[in-house]
């Protein structure tokens, strides 16, 4: 199974700061059809998770432009600009290339 | 728009069989994939399995021997069943759409406990 490693555990961050998350997958993520199938979950407190990016760094419907994705191979980062309150939460990378899909232990971020 | 709602029992009993519906709408199920995704305190969140659009399936090993995903597409529906329960199989099922690698949207889960 492609293992993703995530770091840090926590971070803790001020209103309009930036933060990165990293995430790293034990495998290459690139599919046999060229696709790189990472995608990054923010799990809000009591809720389930939404997908914020996929392919790396396509973000889905509706979410704000200050997140933003990056990355390669095995080798990946989410960056959040410009923090805001409602962005706490519980960060996941999950990879969709290789079966079973698999997600990282998550990236708790506390807003200072 | 999409939606998607688990409906289970809250409590089970070790050994005993676990049996989850989803029902969508806002898409069809003869569309999309659909996967069963799993939140234990133990192992974080895992991938239990997909039912494809065609109808055929694909589990995690890890559940391989206890697991089945079904569906019925006249009711919107799909079904996870899962026998043998443990105490370690208490968590949160969520139900997600897939499409490609990708999964979409989610359920708001249902919290399943394994006691006696």
């Amino acid at each position: 199974d492609v293992v993703m490693t995530q770091t840090p555990v926590s971070l803790s961050v001020s209103l309009g700061g930036q933060v990165s998350i990293s995430c790293r997958s034990s495998q290459s993520l690139v599919h046999n059809n060229g696709n790189t199938y990472l995608s990054w979950y923010l799990q809000k407190p009591g809720q389930s998770p939404q997908l914020l990016i996929y392919k790396v760094s396509n973000r889905f419907s509706g979410i704000s432009d200050r997140f933003s994705g990056s990355g390669s191979g095995t080798d990946f980062t989410l960056k959040i600009s410009r923090v805001e309150p409602d962005d706490l939460g519980v960060y996941y990378c999950g990879q969709g290339t290789q079966y079973p899909f698999t997600f990282g232990s998550g990236t708790k971020l506390e807003i200072k | 728009q999409v939606q998607l709602k688990e409906t289970g029992p809250g409590l089970v009993q070790p050994t005993q069989t676990l049996s989850i519906t989803c029902t969508v709408s806002g898409f069809s199920l003869t569309s999309y994939y659909m996967q069963w995704v799993r939140q234990t305190p133990g192992k974080g969140l895992e991938w239990m399995g997909f039912i494809r659009s065609g109808g055929s399936t694909e589990y995690n090993s890890e559940f391989k021997s206890r697991l089945s995903i079904s569906r019925d597409t006249s009711k919107n529906q799909v079904f996870l069943k899962m026998n043998s329960l443990k105490t370690e199989d208490t968590g949160v099922y969520y139900c997600a759409r897939e499409t490609r690698g990708i999964t979409d949207y989610w359920g708001q889960g249902v919290m399943v406990t394994v006691s006696s």
